[in-house]
């Protein structure tokens, strides 16, 4: 068990561009969560995963942003045309069956975008 | 309204002390409570988990859940410097779906 990487950890890109970050969860976990997270302010739902099907998404993502988890194993989250509120701490996170019961979610150290 | 209300704070205190971090929560229906801490530029990590009502305690942390008033409480005692971070209260969803996290209560412990 290697825990939940993200990458890259740091991301400075200009307004207008699009950026991609990569979550590999822990191998058994079956579903998987993007969030965000601004300072002073706690995670905030983006998308989640159970194996290769994203189950939810939520209302306020905008169509700029898309997530993929091709064959259930690593998840991508591509945003386009960036824009600076879209500047904040983007954490991956996953859990398995076995976590369903403790509702524990794995957290990744997190990708954090700065959009100039 | 938000799933969860959480008091940002800051809140600092000397070493040594008690600490009370408090949450509310808008659905009755949840029954699943978890504590995440979480330090400076570094992802949340778990810290305490309930379900239903009652205490649990672990070391020098207890976690508290009244459903009645659906509110939830995680105590620190005899507070460390190391306890500095931002403590996150969550619920979720029955399912197991869904998540949700209080804005975070930013505490720090003066030596």
């Amino acid at each position: 068990d290697t825990g939940v990487s993200q990458n890259p950890r740091h991301k400075i890109t200009k307004r207008g561009q699009n950026v991609t970050f990569r979550c590999d969860p822990i191998s058994e976990h079956n579903r998987l969560y993007w969030y965000r997270q601004t300072l002073g302010q706690g995670p905030e739902f983006l998308t989640y995963f159970q194996n290769e099907a994203q189950l939810e998404k939520s209302r306020l993502l905008s169509d700029r942003f898309s997530a993929e988890r091709p064959k259930g194993s690593f998840s991508t989250l591509e945003i386009q045309r960036t824009e600076q509120g879209d500047s904040a701490m983007y954490l991956c996170a996953s859990t398995g069956v076995g976590s369903r019961v403790t509702g524990e979610l794995f957290f990744g150290e997190g990708s954090r975008l700065t959009v100039l | 309204q938000k799933e969860v209300e959480q008091d940002p704070g800051p809140l600092s205190v000397p070493e040594g002390a008690i600490v009370s971090l408090n949450c509310t929560y808008s659905n009755s229906a949840f029954q699943y409570f978890m504590w995440y801490r979480q330090y400076s530029r570094k992802g949340p990590e778990l810290l305490m988990y309930t379900y239903s009502s009652g205490n649990k305690e672990d070391g020098r942390f207890t976690a508290q859940v009244d459903k009645s008033s659906k509110y939830i409480s995680l105590f620190i005692r005899d507070s460390q410097p190391s306890d500095s971070a931002t403590y996150l209260c969550a619920t979720r969803s029955n399912t197991g779906n869904q998540f949700y996290f209080g804005t975070g209560t930013s505490l720090t412990v003066i030596p």
